[in-house]
């Protein structure tokens, strides 16, 4: 059964920083992972979609990589701003083609 | 292109009641997949449709079910609603296309139950 991981839960970094959020999960045999974006109360945006043959894919201040092989995806935030305070979701899509959800970062970037 | 929506975006009702939630997808989007969310569980797949058939079915009981129109908009049921079932309810729209599939998100409608 896939189970999908995120470490830190929490994070607090002042802003300017450049950071690393932590996916892994526990079968290899995905389709693809996807970050998203929450914020408070609402509904989910895609940030990035990694398809299995790709190891990495970049949006602006975001890139996403993905090692199948050792069940892991990292996502590097550059030059944090405020406004990149959310909860940051990973979810694989496995072979019975169902997303598989991450519990979620939860960000806050300090001014 | 319009996002995908959801209505309605808040609702309360009563252990016991049913209730119906809508989700209209982006346009030319023929799946739609509908998600729970609660603190304790986090995310958790209900089922999706993909041409007015559901194609996958999360682990749910049969109180929740779902439908799915010719114009691609979908539906979903609860019925003898439970304090349990006040969550956040997610729709995401995509292509259909399997496993390449991106998926995009609505709103959410939040259910309370009380």
């Amino acid at each position: 059964k896939q189970e999908v991981t995120q470490i830190p839960a929490a994070l607090s970094v002042p802003e300017g920083e450049n950071l690393v959020l932590n996916c892994s999960f526990t079968d290899s045999a995905i389709y693809n992972l996807q970050w998203f974006r929450q914020d408070p109360g609402k509904g989910l945006t895609s940030l990035l979609l990694i398809q299995s043959s790709q190891r990495e894919q970049t949006s602006g201040r975001l890139n996403a990589s993905l090692d199948k092989s050792s069940g892991r995806s990292t996502l590097y935030i550059a030059a944090s701003q405020p406004g990149d305070s959310a909860t940051y979701l990973c979810a694989v899509k496995g072979s019975n083609y169902q997303l598989i959800w991450g519990a979620g970062t939860k960000l806050i970037i300090k001014p | 292109k319009a996002g995908v929506t959801q209505t309605p975006r808040y609702l309360i009702k009563t252990r016991g009641q049913q209730v119906t939630l809508s989700c209209s997808p982006i346009s030319g989007h023929r799946s739609v997949s509908w998600y729970q969310q609660t603190p304790g569980q986090g995310l958790q797949f209900l089922f999706e449709y993909f041409s007015e058939t559901q194609r996958n079915k999360g682990n749910f009981p049969g109180r929740f079910s779902g439908r799915q129109f010719s114009n691609s908009r979908s539906e979903m049921n609860v019925s003898t609603l439970e304090l349990g079932d006040s969550a956040l309810y997610l729709c995401a729209s995509s292509l259909g296309e399997g496993a390449r599939d991106e998926q995009y998100f609505g709103p959410g409608t939040r259910l309370t139950v009380t």
